[in-house]
């Protein structure tokens, strides 16, 4: 049973561009958070998905920033016009359901912005 | 959300034990408290969770006095590896409630 899958592990785009940054829960998982990580920082909580639907997206900044978690295949974290700020690790990380706070993270995608 | 609040670093020699103690004065009847492991340029991992009292796995021990607004995170004889940032989280996951990571404590064992 592979663990929580990240892609790309690293990104780099230039400003104004688009990033979209891909994570595919463990099998059985069907919640999937995304937190994002700053140097020295803590994770910040983004966005909370259950299949085809956001449970909590409070931590989501209101512009560029969107995030969804199709009924098939990965779900998608999508930074529109990147800017310089953007720069971090962000991490995804899923589990069976929404009694279990035992999550698992995957390894990351460091997006860094040029 | 139960706010969480833990020592920023701690430094340890390696075969010590190491206890990592967190505050979270307002935690709710139904929130549960979690222990994650951050090594660098990783995502966080499961190290432990408990409701009240003790619990033990193979890699640490969690004590939660009765009043539950802290818990103590024991690692019996710590090695070089261990040396990683330790997360405290207390909530349930649910609608509404997300896993919250505060800046954590970042534990440094040398020979």
């Amino acid at each position: 049973n592979a663990g929580v899958m990240q892609n790309p592990r690293h990104l780099v785009r230039r400003r104004g561009q688009e990033a979209r940054l891909r994570c595919s829960p463990m099998k059985g998982h069907s919640h999937v958070y995304w937190y994002r990580q700053l140097p020295e920082e803590g994770l910040k909580f983004m966005v909370y998905l259950q299949k085809e639907n956001i449970i909590d997206e409070s931590g989501m900044p209101k512009e560029r920033f969107s995030a969804e978690f199709p009924k098939e295949g990965p779900s998608i974290l999508r930074i529109q016009q990147v800017v310089r700020g953007d720069s971090a690790a962000y991490f995804c990380a899923s589990c069976r359901s929404n009694q279990n706070t035992e999550a698992f993270f995957g390894q990351g995608t460091r997006l860094t912005v040029v | 959300l139960a706010k969480t609040t833990q020592p920023i670093s701690m430094d340890s020699y390696e075969g010590q034990e190491v206890n990592i103690t967190c505050s979270h004065n307002n935690i709710a009847t139904n929130d549960y408290i979690t222990w994650y492991q951050q090594f660098p340029s990783q995502g966080p991992r499961f190290i432990i969770q408990g409701y009240k009292t003790k619990v033990t796995n193979e890699v640490a021990s969690l004590f939660i006095p009765a009043d539950r607004k802290s818990s103590t995170l024991s690692l019996p004889r710590v090695s070089l590896s261990d040396t990683a940032v330790y997360y405290c989280l207390v909530g349930l996951t649910n609608s509404g409630y997300a896993l919250n990571f505060g800046k954590g404590t970042s534990l440094l064992v040398t020979p």
